[in-house]
């Protein structure tokens, strides 16, 4: 099955700064990648996508990208303000389900 | 505001003890997940519905935990009899079909087993 690998685990970013959250997955056949955000105590929730025909995608201070050869994906977050302190996890979705990567905690310091 | 409702939030219980969490799916979603989240294993998939039937439930531990979908509008996990090592906070997602561009989750049910 696909396997999703995100990095790194945690990230410290000065407000205003930049963060970048990588992930790599394993199966050639997924066709769309899902970013979410979890805040403490809630749910995750989607925040961007992107699928497999578009190399690149923003939404305001939020980017990702996605190199299909290498097989990887990117999350960018520019400008950073301190509630986007949160854990974020990548996804790729498979022919039946989702795989998820193992979250990313980011703390934006004021 | 349509959105995927989990019962109980917060679960204390002892050992061997039998524990039930329920899921309210959003109103017209047919694809219903089960996720057990810990620190060490993220986001583990438990087990998934379509219409009701079960698709996968490979993840799950089947000589202690049973998911079910009585009707469409709720799914149930149980865990019986209940282990320390089960504590953790399990999500119910839902999706309009099996690979759903979006999957809605709930805001989970935090287990703690004694």
């Amino acid at each position: 099955g696909e396997n999703v690998e995100q990095h790194p685990s945690t990230l410290s970013v000065q407000e205003g700064d930049s963060a970048v959250i990588k992930c790599t997955y394993s199966d050639s056949a997924s066709n769309y990648f899902p970013w979410y955000k979890q805040e403490l105590g809630k749910g995750p929730q989607l925040i961007i996508d992107i699928r497999s025909n578009v190399g690149e995608k923003k939404d305001q201070r939020i980017a990702v990208t996605l190199n299909k050869t290498a097989k990887h994906f990117s999350l960018h977050i520019t400008e950073t303000q301190p509630e986007d302190s949160a854990v974020y996890f990548c996804a790729a979705r498979g022919p039946s389900q989702f795989y998820f990567g193992t979250g990313t905690s980011l703390t934006v310091i004021p | 505001d349509a959105r995927v409702t989990q019962t109980p939030r917060h679960k204390v219980t002892e050992m061997g003890q039998e524990v039930t969490m329920r899921c309210q799916p959003i109103l017209g979603h047919n694809t219903v997940f089960w996720y057990r989240q810990t620190m060490m294993q993220g986001l583990e998939l438990l087990a998934y519905f379509r219409n009701r039937a079960p698709l996968d439930d490979s993840g799950m531990p089947k000589d202690r935990f049973s998911a079910e979908m009585p009707d469409a509008t709720l799914a149930t996990l149980k865990i019986q009899p209940s282990e320390p090592r089960d504590s953790a906070v399990y999500f119910c997602a839902s999706g309009t079909r099996t690979g759903a561009r979006e999957l809605f989750f709930g805001e989970g049910s935090r287990l703690t087993v004694l």
